[in-house]
């Protein structure tokens, strides 16, 4: 079955550090890849997506790279904030179709001034 | 365009009781679902509706259960509740077809005491 596996946290960076959260996927067929941010007490945003190899997403200073020959979406970010303290989440879906999303446990991520 | 809305924000309940919980989904959107997330847990997937039928359920109890209405909303039920079932429960949605990214509302937090 497919599963998502994050790099473990909890991930404690200084402003403006450099920010990677490692992702690896395993998933029949060629999935969607996604990248979803939960900010304190609220619910889940999509923060960026990727459809296909060699997409990248990026979206408020994020980027990830669909990378199929490493079954990888790491996520990046080159200068981190204090506001992007959160909870981040890899997820894939299989499916054509909406159907449902495989999520990995999620990386806890603060960033002191 | 609104998003995903869910009500309420904020439930408590006894243990024993019941609990509903409602969410419309994006306009245009066919298909919901209902995530929980307990603390420390991570996202559990609990229901998928679309055009109004049960399209696929996670591993929780028949005592979880809830039905897609004519205008796409959706209602979650948790009978007998138990300290357990204390949670935020997120709602998404998607379309049918076409685009299979999944969108969440904020969340419906859940307290039995």
């Amino acid at each position: 079955g497919d599963s998502v596996t994050q790099m473990e946290g909890p991930v404690t960076l200084s402003e403006e550090a450099f920010l990677t959260i490692n992702c690896t996927y395993t998933a029949t067929g060629y999935p969607s890849l996604f990248w979803y941010v939960q900010y304190p007490g609220e619910g889940l945003q999509l923060l960026l997506k990727a459809t296909k190899a060699d997409d990248k997403g990026s979206n408020k200073g994020f980027e990830a790279t669909y990378r199929k020959e490493t079954t990888s979406f790491h996520l990046e970010k080159g200068s981190v904030q204090v506001s992007d303290s959160a909870v981040y989440f890899c997820a894939l879906n299989s499916s054509p179709s909406g159907s449902r999303l495989t999520f990995g446990e999620g990386t806890q991520l603060t960033v002191n001034p | 365009e609104a998003g995903v809305t869910q009500s309420p924000t904020h439930l408590i309940k006894t243990r024993g009781q019941q609990a509903t919980l409602r969410c419309s989904p994006i306009s245009g959107h066919t298909s919901v679902y209902w995530y929980q997330q307990a603390l420390g847990l991570g996202l559990q997937f609990l229901l998928w509706y679309d055009e109004g039928e049960e399209r696929n359920r996670g591993n929780f109890p028949p005592r979880f259960s809830g039905r897609q209405f004519p205008n796409y909303s959706s209602e979650l039920n948790v009978n007998a509740l138990e300290l357990e079932d204390s949670a935020l429960y997120l709602c998404a949605s998607s379309v049918r077809t076409g685009d299979n990214t999944i969108y969440f509302g904020e969340g419906s937090w859940l307290t039995v005491v």
